[in-house]
């Protein structure tokens, strides 16, 4: 079992459409979470960093994290055409041997218009 | 303040060759960490550097190897190369070592290997 599961999608939308995109994780020590995106041929794109559990508001991106649950969302509002992208979900777990930062898969994004 | 910059954009080896990739991180940036991305397996954690220490290492063979400058320039060797090492090849740069702080990463290098 992968210590960070990401549904691959793809996930198609209609533009405006609320977007949902979400990792699950077995690590309990998992204590910083982010979001990328990654647009073809690109290099990934930090969108959000948090380190609680709770809501973190950007613009149209919320990110979501449940502790708890081993459960970490991302909510885009109101989806744009460029949005369409691979979303990347990280955690890292702090260690004195040295940071440990794992990816999920990514999960493919398509927002017709 | 300028991105993080990969060099060669774009590579073609043979096999059994050996081939060497730059990074260069934000200025300021102390800890630069590479990954390996394919589609099968995402994003794979080579190793991570910070003042020129390698902090961590990921669960890739000797063949790869890398080091760090005074000048926070990073290169990533792989030696006698494999078909499978076709990738991209990304690094990434942070203040403080990966995943205590922010992590920005470069555009990467396409590696093919034929």
């Amino acid at each position: 079992q992968k210590e960070v599961e990401q549904d691959p999608g793809p996930l198609s939308v209609p533009e405006g459409a609320i977007v949902s995109l979400n990792c699950t994780y077995s690590n309990s020590a998992f204590q910083y979470f982010m979001w990328y995106r990654q647009y073809s041929r690109k290099g990934p794109e930090l969108l959000m960093y948090t380190y609680s559990s709770g809501n973190k508001e950007d613009g149209r991106f919320t990110a979501q994290v449940d502790k708890s649950s081993k459960y970490i969302s991302l909510f885009i509002r109101d989806s744009q055409p460029s949005d369409s992208a691979t979303y990347l979900c990280a955690m890292s777990e702090r260690r004195s041997s040295g940071d440990k930062l794992t990816f999920g898969t990514g999960t493919r994004l398509a927002v017709r218009p | 303040k300028a991105g993080v910059t990969q060099t060669p954009r774009y590579l073609i080896k043979t096999r059994g060759q050996q081939v060497t990739l730059s990074c260069s991180p934000i200025s300021g940036h102390r800890s630069v960490s590479w990954y390996q991305q394919t589609p099968g397996q995402g994003l794979q954690f080579l190793f991570e550097y910070f003042s020129e220490t390698q902090r961590n290492k990921g669960n890739f063979p000797g063949r790869f190897s890398g080091r760090q400058f005074s000048n926070s320039r990073s290169e990533m060797n792989v030696s006698t190369l494999e078909l499978g090492d076709s990738a991209l090849y990304l690094c990434a740069s942070s203040l403080a070592p990966s995943g205590r702080s922010e992590q920005y990463f470069g555009p990467g290098t396409r590696l093919t290997v034929t």
